[in-house]
């Protein structure tokens, strides 16, 4: 129940292409959904969040779309630039455990 | 500007021979998070203080310990470290405790090598 997953594991994208990365979760009391950006040799970095009371939140080429019913949410990238490429974790906080749950990760590359 | 420093960022040490790994934050956050990320692997909670009240995780090996000697700073000891504890540590902060306290501020980790 405590668990995050995420898909796909890797990525594959041209540039200027949209990068779709999903993330599904169980615990209903997960209330607070972050998105982290991780380069090689750097810590993760907070991209872009979202509480379930919004079903999406946009910040410059990154939305995330949350589906409260399905228990779902995703990144999108739009315009998907090689600077972009990165691991991409999603996470969810709240719960009995209140700590932060990661999912396994997606390694996205993009071509220029 | 960094706001969660960690020093040194490449340590290695050897099989069995102690070793502290430090964090520093400038963001004045209540609480502060030891992680550690094996490659290719999500950051996996090995502790966190709320300000001097230290929360272990259940699956945090004994060989691990921290040490919160004010709000600035937070050390993690490793009292024998094995080859498996050869991973990126890293340290994040959060204003408070709870949901709406999130986001955590990673810093850039100490990526811990052992001969």
């Amino acid at each position: 129940q405590q668990q995050v997953k995420q898909s796909p594991q890797s990525l594959i994208v041209q540039k200027g292409g949209i990068s779709i990365i999903n993330c599904a979760y169980e615990n209903t009391a997960f209330d607070y959904f972050p998105w982290y950006q991780q380069f090689p040799g750097k810590g993760p970095a907070l991209l872009i969040a979202i509480r379930p009371d919004v079903s999406e939140k946009k910040e410059g080429r990154f939305t995330i779309s949350f589906n409260k019913s399905a228990k779902q949410f995703s990144l999108h990238i739009m315009d998907s630039q090689p600077g972009d490429s990165a691991t991409y974790f999603c996470a969810a906080w709240g719960g009995a455990t209140n700590k932060l749950i990661f999912g396994t990760g997606t390694l996205l590359a993009v071509q220029p | 500007d960094a706001m969660v420093i960690q020093n040194p960022r490449y340590q290695v040490t050897q099989f069995g021979k102690p070793v502290t790994l430090s964090c520093s934050q400038t963001l004045n956050h209540n609480v502060m998070y030891w992680y550690q990320q094996k490659s290719s692997q999500a950051p996996k909670l090995l502790f966190h203080y709320y300000d001097k009240d230290f929360n272990n995780e259940a699956d945090t090996p004994d060989n691990f310990q921290s040490r919160r000697p004010n709000t600035s700073f937070c050390f993690l000891d490793i009292r024998s470290p094995g080859l498996g504890d050869a991973a990126m540590y890293l340290c994040a902060t959060s204003r408070d405790w709870g949901t709406g306290s999130q986001p955590q501020h990673f810093g850039d980790g100490t990526r811990l090598s052992i001969l």
